[in-house]
């Protein structure tokens, strides 16, 4: 079975901190993908990244930063400087063959407050 | 490009009534999903469309809700009769195919249902 989980359910942060929200995952399958998507107030799903299990390179993309390792099942994404636009809820999903087809999974995400 | 569309934003019906929503997907995408999200946990998949053919639909709530992609491009979902459990965002997201995992799914602002 496959199963995401995110064990911060909250994080509060002052502006400019660094902040790392942490994603551990479990999978059978050998070729899978992670992803990381951010739910601001207003309510839709922005996706953010994709990484799949063959590429264990950590990715940069200005203050946001991930890093894989499938040795540890873990893909946490780290924000440097934070800013108040930041706050939002961050949710790690997983995708995979699994049994019965392709489907991704979503953790029960991360609310992140940064205040100023 | 225009994004995933979701109608009505925003509903509020008694107990045991009903209520349809409806998703038009970004222009050429041939999967279609519907999440429920319950406040403070993540996306929950009740059913996905590879064109107008069912793919997965185990974690829909058979006996009050259905769906239908009719012509293989918009979608609607009902709940009839609606439950005050049933209150959640009602959330269509797309990705390009299905096939292969690892397609991003691109999300619309979803649909906000309050059972009273």
């Amino acid at each position: 079975a496959q199963k995401v989980t995110q064990a911060q359910t909250e994080i509060s942060v002052v502006e400019k901190e660094d902040v790392t929200l942490d994603c551990v995952y479990e999978t059978r399958d050998t070729t899978y993908y992670l992803f990381w998507y951010k739910q601001p107030p207003s309510g839709e799903l922005v996706f953010l990244i994709r990484r799949n299990s063959f590429d264990e390179q950590n990715e940069i993309s200005g203050r946001y930063s991930w890093n894989f390792q499938k040795s540890t099942s873990s893909f946490n994404f780290t924000i440097t400087a934070s800013q108040v636009v930041d706050s939002a809820v961050y949710f790690c999903a997983l995708s995979g063959t699994n049994t019965g087809g392709f489907k991704t999974i979503f953790g029960a995400g991360t609310r992140l407050f940064v205040k100023a | 490009e225009a994004g995933v569309a979701q109608s009505p934003r925003y509903k509020i019906i008694e107990k045991r009534q009903s209520v349809a929503f409806w998703c038009n997907p970004i222009s050429g995408h041939a999967t279609l999903y519907w999440y429920q999200q319950i406040l403070g946990q993540g996306p929950k998949l009740l059913i996905q469309f590879q064109n107008n053919g069912v793919v997965d639909d185990s974690q829909l709530p058979k006996d009050r809700f259905s769906a239908e992609r009719l012509k293989g491009v918009d979608s609607t979902l009902k709940i009839q009769p609606a439950k005050l459990e049933d209150s959640a965002v009602y959330l269509c997201a797309s990705s390009l195919f299905q096939g292969a995992s690892g397609n991003t799914i691109y999300f619309g602002e979803g649909s906000w249902l309050t059972v009273v």
